[in-house]
């Protein structure tokens, strides 16, 4: 099955740096890519996906970029803010199979 | 939208057990997943229905573990009887088709924080 694994699983930036997450996967059949954001407590709520036949989208302060060569895709937040704190988690999948195969999750602390 | 509806959020019970949860999903989305979120497994698809039939239940750990959807609005997960190792939070999910074109997003619920003692 698919494996992803996420990269770092912790994360300390300063207030308006921007942070990077990594993930990676096994299989080159997956052609759609999540994100969610966790706050503690909370639900997983999804804030940007992309399909694999862009190689990058952006939301505001928010950009995933894929690269299915290499069998890789980021998350990219800019100027973060405090309420950017929350642990954040890559998925892929295949095409109409809807098993998200979720990584390991990255703790996104930002310092004020 | 009321989102995809949960129950209990919380649920403290002893071992052995049956522990029922609840989730109702978001109208007009033919996907139903049920996941389970530990520290030391993260978030672990246990079983997902579409069309109020199981697809897929190769996640469901055990035999203790069932689930079902009557209808298109309600779900159950059922577990007995209930040991302390199934403490985590269980999250139901919701999704559209791909019908739509292409794989959909999946919509949290709040999650069920289950406690056996």
């Amino acid at each position: 099955g698919e494996n992803v694994e996420q990269h770092p699983s912790t994360l300390s930036v300063q207030e308006g740096d921007s942070a990077v997450i990594k993930c990676t996967y096994s299989d080159s059949a997956s052609n759609y890519f999540p994100w969610y954001k966790q706050e503690l407590g909370k639900r997983p709520q999804l804030i940007i996906d992309i399909r694999s036949n862009v190689g990058e989208k952006k939301d505001q302060r928010i950009a995933v970029t894929l690269n299915k060569t290499a069998k890789h895709f980021s998350l990219h937040i800019t100027e973060t803010q405090p309420e950017d704190s929350a642990v954040y988690f890559c998925a892929a999948s295949k095409e109409n199979d809807y098993k998200l195969s979720f990584g390991a999750g990255t703790t996104v602390t930002v310092r004020a | 939208d009321a989102g995809v509806i949960q129950s209990p959020r919380h649920e403290v019970t002893e071992m052995g057990q049956e522990v029922t949860l609840r989730c109702k999903p978001i109208s007009g989305h033919d996907y139903l997943f049920w996941y389970r979120q530990t520290m030391m497994r993260g978030l672990e698809l246990l079983i997902y229905f579409n069309n109020n039939v199981p697809i897929d239940d190769s996640g469901m750990p055990e035999d203790r573990f069932s689930a079902k959807m009557p209808n298109a609005s309600f779900s159950t997960l059922k577990i007995q009887p209930s040991e302390p190792r199934d403490s985590a939070v269980y999250f139901c999910a919701s999704s559209l088709g791909s019908w739509r074109g292409g794989n959909q997003p999946q919509h949290f619920g709040d999650g069920t924080r289950l406690s056996i003692l």
